[in-house]
């Protein structure tokens, strides 16, 4: 079955604790991105990745930092995590970096920072 | 970038057809309208996407302006199901790719 799979789907940590949010897709996606949804504010773009060894800034990167070393993974990485970092969490993929078409996204990551 | 601009919610009874609009004055010819939908504590989900002509699927129908300043979604029958926000956004057929999701129209639908 196609999916994006992401873990832990619930986390509550403390502020500084660094966190990692995996990302795994098994669909041979060339395309993964992370986004962060928050009431009010719509899903806002992390980082995206275009293929592995390539990735790009969202519209809200600060605080996060990404890697594709490989093609199916696309882990979300909170070094220092802040209050203002507790959100729901998805990570989507896409075939081919900007195609129109399908994107497919994790059934989420809900973040609360203490 | 280009920004979609949606009501931020309808209602609708079961049964009955539903008409979800979306302005987006500023797209681009390269651009892409996708429509996405959220079910409550879900993943967004792919409904239809289009680029200048009327798209079906056996989900629903976009249907968009031919300026393509505009574009509406059409759910034939709504469904309990359906109950959800429901996402209009632009994709540029680019290199880059930068989604902008707005905030959305949440659907109610009434038995």
């Amino acid at each position: 079955e196609a999916q994006v799979t992401q873990n832990p789907r619930y986390l509550i940590t403390v502020t500084g604790k660094k966190l990692t949010v995996t990302c795994s897709q098994n669909m041979n996606h060339e395309y993964m991105s992370w986004y962060r949804q928050d009431p009010g504010l719509g899903l806002r773009q992390i980082y995206y990745s275009m293929n592995v060894e390539v990735t790009d800034k969202g519209d809200v990167p600060e605080g996060y930092k990404v890697s594709r070393k490989e093609k199916r993974n696309f882990p979300l990485i909170l070094e220092s995590p802040s209050p203002n970092q507790t959100s729901l969490y998805f990570c989507a993929s896409n075939r081919l970096a900007g195609e129109a078409g399908e994107l497919f996204f994790g059934e989420g990551s809900r973040l609360t920072v203490l | 970038d280009a920004k979609t601009t949606q009501p931020n919610s309808m209602e609708s009874n079961e049964e009955e057809p539903v008409h979800l609009p979306c302005n987006h004055s500023t797209i681009s010819g390269t651009d892409y309208i996708h429509w996405y939908r959220q079910l409550p504590s879900q993943g967004p989900e792919y409904v239809i996407h289009g680029l200048t002509s009327n798209v079906n699927n056996r989900m629903a129908s976009l249907a968009i302006a031919e300026d393509r300043k505009s574009s509406t979604l059409i759910l034939h029958r709504a469904t309990l199901r359906d109950a959800a926000v429901y996402y209009c956004i632009l994709l540029r057929s680019y290199n880059t790719d930068k989604l902008i999701f707005g905030t959305g129209t949440r659907l109610q639908v009434f038995p």
